[in-house]
C-alpha cells in the first residue's frame, strides 16, 4: 500500500491564482481530512470528510473548497490564493478499528507559498 | 476554550537520558494521539489512547484522564529520535476531529 500521497510536494503561486492539492488513499478509509500547519502552531483543520459525498468544513475553511466523489480521492481547491495561504497542508485518512479506532495517517504534504 | 498544551516547547538531551514530554488538556476527550514529526516534515502516528499506557520500543505513552493530562516517555534516547512530538485530542462532543498541541521540539545530542 502506499498509503496517503499528496500532491504536488511544492508549489508556488502568485495572488490570486488558484490551483487544486490533490489527496489519494489507498486504505479504504472512510475519514479524510485537510490540516494547514503555520510555523509555531499546531495543525489546523481545513476541512474533512466521513464519506464519498459528505464534506464539512473545520476551524479554517475560508477560502477553500473540497470534494469526495470517491473513497479514494479528497481534493483541496484553494480560489484567488492569498499570502495568509502561505502554509504547509496536510492530507490525512483514518477508519474505525478495534485497537485504535480512527488513527490518523498523514501525506508527505505539500509546501504553498503565494507570494 | 478547549485547549491542548505540551510542554517543554523544546528539549535538548543528550544520547542515552530518558525523556519525558507533556500533553494536558482542557475538557474531557474520547482519545488521545501522540504523533512524531521528521525534520523532512513528514507525520507518523506513535500511539493512539483512550486511557492507561501503551508501549512501542522504546516509547511509551500514558494517559491520566482524571487529571486530563498524557505523557509521552522515550528511553535510552538516541539522535534518530530527534523530531517534533504533537500531542492531539479528540474532544469528547466532535465527533472524530482531532485539536492539535503546538509540538514539542527534541533534539538529542551524541
Amino acid at each position: 500500500n502506499a498509503g496517503v500521497t499528496q500532491t504536488p510536494k511544492f508549489r508556488i503561486l502568485k495572488i490570486g491564482q488558484s490551483m487544486t492539492l490533490q489527496c489519494t488513499q489507498d486504505m479504504n478509509h472512510n475519514y479524510m481530512y485537510w490540516y494547514r500547519q503555520d510555523p509555531g502552531m499546531g495543525l489546523k483543520l481545513i476541512y474533512y470528510s466521513v464519506g464519498a459525498g459528505i464534506t464539512d468544513k473545520g476551524e479554517v475553511p475560508n477560502g477553500y473548497n473540497v470534494s469526495r466523489s470517491t473513497t479514494e480521492d479528497f481534493p483541496l481547491r484553494l480560489e484567488l490564493a492569498a499570502p495568509s495561504q502561505t502554509s504547509v497542508y496536510f492530507c490525512a485518512s483514518s477508519a474505525p478499528g478495534l485497537s485504535t479506532p480512527y488513527e490518523q495517517y498523514f501525506g508527505p504534504g505539500t509546501r504553498l507559498t503565494v507570494t | 476554550k478547549n485547549e491542548v498544551e505540551q510542554s517543554p516547547q523544546n528539549l535538548t538531551a543528550q544520547e542515552g537520558e530518558f525523556i519525558t514530554i507533556n500533553c494536558s488538556y482542557s475538557v474531557g476527550i474520547s482519545a488521545l494521539h501522540w504523533l512524531q514529526q521528521h525534520p523532512g516534515g513528514g507525520i507518523v502516528s506513535l500511539f493512539m489512547l483512550s486511557s492507561g499506557k501503551k508501549k512501542h520500543g522504546r516509547l511509551i505513552a500514558t494517559i491520566n484522564i482524571q487529571e486530563k493530562h498524557s505523557s509521552l516517555h522515550i528511553t535510552a534516547s538516541h539522535p534518530r529520535d530527534s523530531a517534533v512530538y504533537i500531542c492531539a485530542v479528540r474532544w469528547s462532543n466532535t465527533g472524530n476531529q482531532f485539536y492539535f498541541g503546538t509540538g514539542t521540539s527534541l533534539t538529542v545530542i551524541p
